[in-house]
């Protein structure tokens, strides 16, 4: 398995541009977790779907902030308009919700917001 | 709340063993995780406990849980400079349909 796939792996926008993020989960897996990394704030879940149906969102810091995910296949994270205060890693993680519950990690987005 | 604490640095000699420390608060928790991070890369899986154990080994990793002090550690045997990166302790809050809190990372440094 290729594991999760995130797209792009570095995105540099300016300030009040739309950024969209991308990422495929495993195949199989029911889960789906969309997480932000900085140095002052580690790393804070934003959003975890499961079959396709948003269950907590209540991490996404305010409205410029949405996710989507249409089909078990594909998920996105956008932010519009994005500030400089949005530059982190994005990572997004799958699951298959069976055992130990394991989330598996793609290799992240690095955004920076300039 | 739900809160989980490593310390920050750790510093070994090659060939050590070094041992990271966690305590967590979420007495639900069923599964407590042990993640690496790699410079540049994404966190990557080491292994975890389920919480009616209290021992875990797995080749040169050992993880030990004491559920009455809600403390997890990590011990790696015979430490080597590829173990340099960042380790985080994660619990899963089952009431929460199986989020996962985080630790801040330990940042383990290994020099030859």
């Amino acid at each position: 398995d290729a594991g999760v796939i995130q797209s792009p792996r570095h995105e540099v926008t300016e300030m009040g541009q739309e950024v969209t993020l991308r990422c495929k989960p495993i195949s199989g897996h029911d889960s789906l977790f969309w997480y932000r990394q900085t140095m002052m704030r580690g790393l804070e879940l934003l959003i975890y779907f499961n079959n396709n149906v948003p269950i907590d969102d209540s991490g996404m810091p305010e409205d410029r902030f949405s996710a989507k995910m249409p089909n078990a296949s594909f998920s996105t994270l956008k932010i519009q308009p994005s500030e400089p205060r949005d530059s982190a890693v994005y990572f997004c993680a799958s699951r298959i919700d069976r055992g130990a519950d394991t989330q598996y990690f793609g290799p992240g987005t690095r955004l920076t917001v300039l | 709340g739900e809160d989980v604490e490593q310390s920050l640095f750790l510093s070994v000699r090659e060939g050590d063993s070094s041992v990271i420390n966690c305590t967590y608060t979420d007495s639900s928790s069923t599964y407590l995780y042990w993640y690496k991070q790699e410079p540049g890369a994404g966190l990557q899986l080491l292994t975890y406990i389920f919480s009616n154990m209290d021992m875990k080994q797995d080749q040169r990793l050992t993880v030990l849980l004491n559920k009455k002090d809600k403390h997890l550690s990590l011990r790696i045997a015979d430490t080597q400079t590829g173990d340099s990166a960042i380790y985080f302790c994660a619990e899963t809050l089952y009431n929460q349909g199986g989020k996962l809190i985080f630790g801040q990372g330990t940042e383990l440094s290994v020099k030859p």
